[in-house]
């Protein structure tokens, strides 16, 4: 069974530095990863989705990467602002008796101080 | 476009009553699932919809908990009796697929969140 783990767990930085958000899973027989962002008491938002195909995706200040054989992801957050402190969550899609299953990850809290 | 949509955003019931959810997912979107995300946590899948029939509800505690999507449309997911653990936040979600290579990305409703007393 795919197993999605994201570390760490919660980061704090201070506004304008870079960082990158990690994702692993077992089970490299993956169609699609997606990046999600959750506010407090709000609703998963996608922000990027890398296909099987591809290695990495951009978008604005992130930028995501996709490695299948060592079965890891990155989330890489350019120049940081309070406006990003959110959780962070990765989501595998893989198939699973002829159809496609989201396995997701705890979530990296992040804090991005004034 | 518009998203997927949910209700009630927030309801507070005593145990061992019962609660409603519904979802309306992003128009010609063929598979639903809702999740419970405890706080903390990732979104556990409680079910998923293919159209109007169940792909998977292997994780749905189905003495308290169904759900249904009769017309392949909107959803609605209920809980008979409710236990002080089912205090989370449920999420719909719709994808354009569930099946091949094109799954398409998962967009998430606001979230129902269940409080129980």
């Amino acid at each position: 069974k795919q197993e999605v783990t994201q570390i760490p767990a919660a980061l704090s930085v201070p506004e304008g530095e870079n960082l990158v958000l990690n994702c692993s899973f077992t089970d490299s027989a993956i169609y699609n990863l997606q990046w999600f962002r959750q506010d407090p008491g709000k609703g998963l938002t996608s922000l990027l989705l890398i296909q099987s195909s591809q290695r990495e995706q951009t978008s604005g200040r992130l930028n995501a990467s996709l490695d299948k054989s060592s079965g890891r992801s990155t989330l890489y957050i350019a120049a940081s602002q309070p406006g990003d402190s959110a959780t962070y969550l990765c989501a595998v899609i893989s198939s699973q008796d002829n159809f496609n299953k989201f396995y997701f990850g705890s979530g990296t809290k992040l804090n991005v101080k004034p | 476009e518009a998203g997927v949509a949910q209700s009630p955003r927030y309801k507070i019931i005593e145990k061992r009553q019962s609660v409603a959810f519904w979802c309306n997912p992003i128009s010609g979107h063929a598979t639903l699932y809702w999740y419970q995300q405890i706080l903390g946590q990732g979104p556990k899948l409680l079910i998923q919809f293919q159209n109007n029939g169940v792909v998977d509800d292997s994780q749905l505690p189905k003495d308290r908990f169904s759900a249904e999507r009769l017309k392949g449309v909107d959803s609605t997911l209920k809980i008979q009796p409710a236990k002080l653990e089912d205090s989370a936040v449920y999420l719909c979600a719709s994808s354009f697929s569930g099946q091949g290579a094109y799954t398409g990305e998962l967009f998430f409703g606001e979230g129902s969140r269940l409080t129980v007393l």
